[in-house]
């Protein structure tokens, strides 16, 4: 199965600093890449996604590019601000289950 | 995801009881999945379903079973809590493009 793994796993940043996580997967056959967002007490929530067929894909501030050559994937998150602090999650499919990263506790000080 | 419900939000119970955990959506999507949240492991796929027939094991379906009584309901079963099954638990939905959609969770919590 996939193993989708994710750092770091706490990230603080100054405000209006850029933020980067990283995740790596090991099934060479995954082609759909999501990112979540999880707020204090709320279910995760699909911030953006990239498929196998793009390089990179950008949504205002929210960017995620993909190397499937080296198998792995980040999210960039420019001029963070304190509404952008929760828990993000990256995962990776597994014909049509994902498997998903443990998480990076993203914290943006003021 | 207000599409996506579930019921009970918080749950304390004792060891060995029997406990359901109800999950319904409007989205109109055939697949529904059922995971497990603890620190620091991410979200782990306890059970599936593409459609009302089809059921399948995630990878930490010991302990736990599910039922899909219609397309848009999908319920989870603690047929004897134990502590370590205190946790989150998600529900979520998809369509055929992959992208899952989840529910507020249930907090569930076994003395």
């Amino acid at each position: 199965g996939e193993n989708v793994e994710q750092h770091p796993s706490t990230l603080s940043v100054q405000e209006g600093d850029s933020a980067v996580i990283k995740c790596t997967y090991s099934d060479s056959a995954s082609n759909y890449f999501p990112w979540y967002k999880q707020e204090l007490g709320k279910g995760p929530q699909l911030i953006i996604d990239i498929r196998s067929n793009v390089g990179e894909k950008k949504d205002q501030r929210i960017a995620v590019t993909l190397n499937k050559t080296a198998k792995h994937f980040s999210l960039h998150i420019t001029e963070t601000q304190p509404e952008d602090s929760a828990v993000y999650f990256c995962a990776a499919n597994n014909d049509y289950k994902l498997s998903f990263g443990a998480g990076t506790t993203v914290t943006v000080r003021a | 995801d207000a599409d996506v419900t579930q019921t009970p939000r918080n749950r304390i119970t004792k060891t060995g009881k029997r406990i359901m955990l109800e999950c319904s959506q409007t989205k109109g999507h055939d697949r529904m999945y059922w995971y497990r949240q603890d620190p620091g492991l991410g979200l782990r796929l306890i059970y599936y379903s593409f459609d009302v027939k089809d059921i399948n094991k995630g990878e930490i379906s010991d302990g736990y079973s599910v039922s899909r009584q219609a397309q848009a309901k999908f319920s989870l079963s603690l047929e004897s809590a134990i502590p370590n099954q205190t946790a989150l638990y998600f529900c979520a939905t998809s369509d055929f493009g992959l992208a899952q959609f989840f529910g507020p969770g249930t907090r569930l919590t076994v003395l």
